[in-house]
């Protein structure tokens, strides 16, 4: 079975830091990766796609992708308490029209 | 912005007892999607549909059913509910292409469901 792996776990980070998030494929076949972003009682939501080698930045979020290490990561620059919630990344292999989720990082930012 | 909405959002049954889990998105988006959403698992495909009447296996399907009545609605069927099936459970649309999935998912706000 497909998967992909995050870490870490959890991560707890002062306002203004830099938040980290690592992700790891063991399928080649993954072409296609998504960050998604889940505040407490809420469903998860698109944070951003990559889908190419190299960095895509967005804002405060910079993706970054490297296909030959099936290793994609989101960095989170001058971290907010709102950044505070469960991040999760997706892949897409090219081959089929299946979507794998991680198994999720909880960021917390203390003010 | 895309809309996915559930029902119920919560739910309690007992073992045995059968449970139905509605979904229904309003832009049209051909492919749906049931997660369960577990500490530790992160979320898992339960089934997914490219449209009316499609039905494809996901990573979790034992224990489920699922039927995709109309573009708008996917419904999720657990006939003899187990204690190992309480969960968060989360429905998804997208517009992806059909055998190609890279496109964002819009999730709907979840069911919680305790099967006692």
């Amino acid at each position: 079975q497909q998967k992909v792996q995050q870490s870490p776990e959890s991560l707890s980070v002062p306002e203004g830091g830099m938040a980290s998030f690592n992700c790891t494929s063991s399928d080649r076949n993954f072409q296609y990766f998504w960050w998604y972003r889940q505040h407490s009682g809420e469903g998860p939501k698109a944070l951003m796609s990559i889908f190419s080698d190299g960095d895509k930045k967005e804002g405060r979020f910079t993706a970054h992708l490297n296909k030959a290490s099936l290793h994609v990561s989101l960095h989170i620059r001058d971290s907010q308490p709102s950044d505070s919630a469960l991040y999760f990344c997706a892949a897409s292999p090219s081959n089929t029209d299946k979507v794998v989720f991680g198994t999720g990082t909880r960021l917390q930012v203390s003010p | 912005e895309a809309a996915v909405t559930q029902s119920p959002r919560n739910k309690v049954t007992v073992t045995g007892g059968n449970v139905t889990l509605s979904c229904r998105q309003t832009n049209s988006h051909n492919y749906m999607y049931w997660y369960r959403q577990d500490t530790g698992h992160g979320l898992r495909l339960i089934h997914y549909s490219y449209g009316a009447g499609n039905l494809q296996i996901g990573d979790v399907p034992d224990g489920y059913k699922a039927t995709r009545t109309t573009q708008e609605d996917f419904f999720l069927l657990l006939e003899l509910a187990s204690p190992s099936q309480t969960s968060l459970y989360f429905c998804a649309s997208s517009d992806a292409d059909w055998g190609v999935n890279y496109a964002e998912q819009f999730f709907g706000p979840g069911t919680r469901l305790t099967v006692l």
